[in-house]
This record gives structure tokens, sequence and C-alpha cells, in this order.
């Protein structure tokens, strides 16, 4: 059974402080990715990653970045966290081609 | 650009009513398409993927490339179809897994 687990299901953070949201996968996936979903926007690509220390910006990239030290952790890092950050965190992971994208549970991130 | 498009937020039918949500999709290579499902309170899942051809839970989806379309459909609406459920798109070029906004399904009893 594949496993995506993503390290927090609830966040609270302060304005300005740097944040780091975790994703773990036990599949020995290529492809990592992070989205943040929101009512009415759907899911939104931030950045993803095909291989270890290979990142590629999404499409709302802005204020984050992201880490691929190891194949099975991808990390993004809220550099100076914003109110309009508020928002469920996705991590998903998949084989390198167009197979099924696993999911994890979500972190709901709320800055105050 | 690649773009995935949902054109309708949210639809309501009642028990045994067909349903068809629909997708459209901007890619100029060969698309592979997904739709993904999120029932209250569980995971986002993978429900079909049109290489597959298959049908889930009777549900179907074809790709129609005329129309850059891949809309969802199922004869019969059951109560437990109520989810949200998101078109994505996988484009192998540039390794990218994009989403579509989005359509809450309500099926009444």
């Amino acid at each position: 059974d594949v496993k995506v687990t993503q390290s927090s299901r609830y966040l609270v953070k302060r304005t300005g402080e740097k944040v780091f949201l975790e994703c773990v996968q036990d599949m020995d996936h290529e492809n990592m990715f992070w989205y943040r979903q929101d009512p009415g926007l759907g899911l939104r690509l931030i950045y993803f990653s095909y291989d270890v220390k290979m990142k590629e910006k999404g499409d709302i990239p802005e204020g984050y970045s992201v880490s691929r030290e190891k194949k099975e952790r991808f990390s993004l890092i809220l550099e100076s966290a914003s109110t309009n950050q508020t928002s469920m965190y996705l991590c998903a992971s998949s084989f390198l081609r167009g197979t099924e994208a696993f999911f994890g549970q979500g972190t709901r991130l709320t800055v105050v | 650009a690649q773009r995935v498009t949902q054109p309708e937020k949210l639809l309501s039918v009642f028990k045994g009513a067909p349903v068809e949500l629909k997708c459209n999709y901007s890619y100029s290579g060969s698309p592979e398409l997904f739709w993904y499902v999120q029932y209250s309170r569980q995971r986002l899942q993978l429900l079909l993927r049109h290489i597959s051809r298959e049908s889930i839970k009777g549900f179907t989806a074809d790709l129609n490339k005329g129309e850059t379309s891949f809309h969802l459909k199922k004869p019969f609406a059951q109560e437990e179809d109520s989810a949200m459920y998101y078109c994505a798109l996988f484009s192998g070029g540039y390794n990218k897994l994009i989403f579509g906004a989005g359509t809450r399904l309500a099926v009444h009893p």
C-alpha cells in the first residue's frame, strides 16, 4: 500500500516565520509534487521534482522554495510566511511517466 | 500553455439521474488525462485514466481530441458519488501534473 505522509495535519504560524512542510513517500517514486488547494481554485501546482536535487517551478512558485535531498522526501519551504499563504497544502508522488499520483492527507496551514 | 478547465463549480442532481462532469484541456502534445475524486475527509485519489478506458464505480470518460474534452459520465448517480471531482493533465514533456478547479457533485435522495 503506497504511503505518502505529510509531517503535520494542522499548522499555525505567524507572519514572517520560515515554515517547513515535509512529505515522505515509500514507493520509490521519481516524481513528487506540492500543491495548494483553495476553494474555487482547485489544486494549483507550486513546485515539482522528477529526481533527487532536481526541482521545477509550477504555476505559483512565488514565496515558496523546495528541497529534495533524498528520493523519498520533498520539502516545501515558505521563506517568510504571509497571510495569503493560508491554505491546504497537498503533496503527491508518482512514477516518472503519467501514472497514478498518490496524495498525502494534506496540511492545513494558517498564517496569522 | 497547458490548462485544464472545469466550467462547473457545483453539479446538483437527484439519485438515479445521469451525470456529466465537464473537462476541457489545452495541450499541444499527446495528453495523458485523469479524473481524481476526493470524498469528504479522505485523500484525493485516482478515479480513472483515459489510457485504461475502464469503468470505475460506473463512471466512464472518453477522450475527444477534436473537442479537447475528457468529460466524466455516469448513467445513474448514487448518493455515495457525492464528492469533489478533479480533472487532471499530465504533460510528459514537462513532467507536470496539473489540475482543474474541480466540480462538486451533490447527489440528493
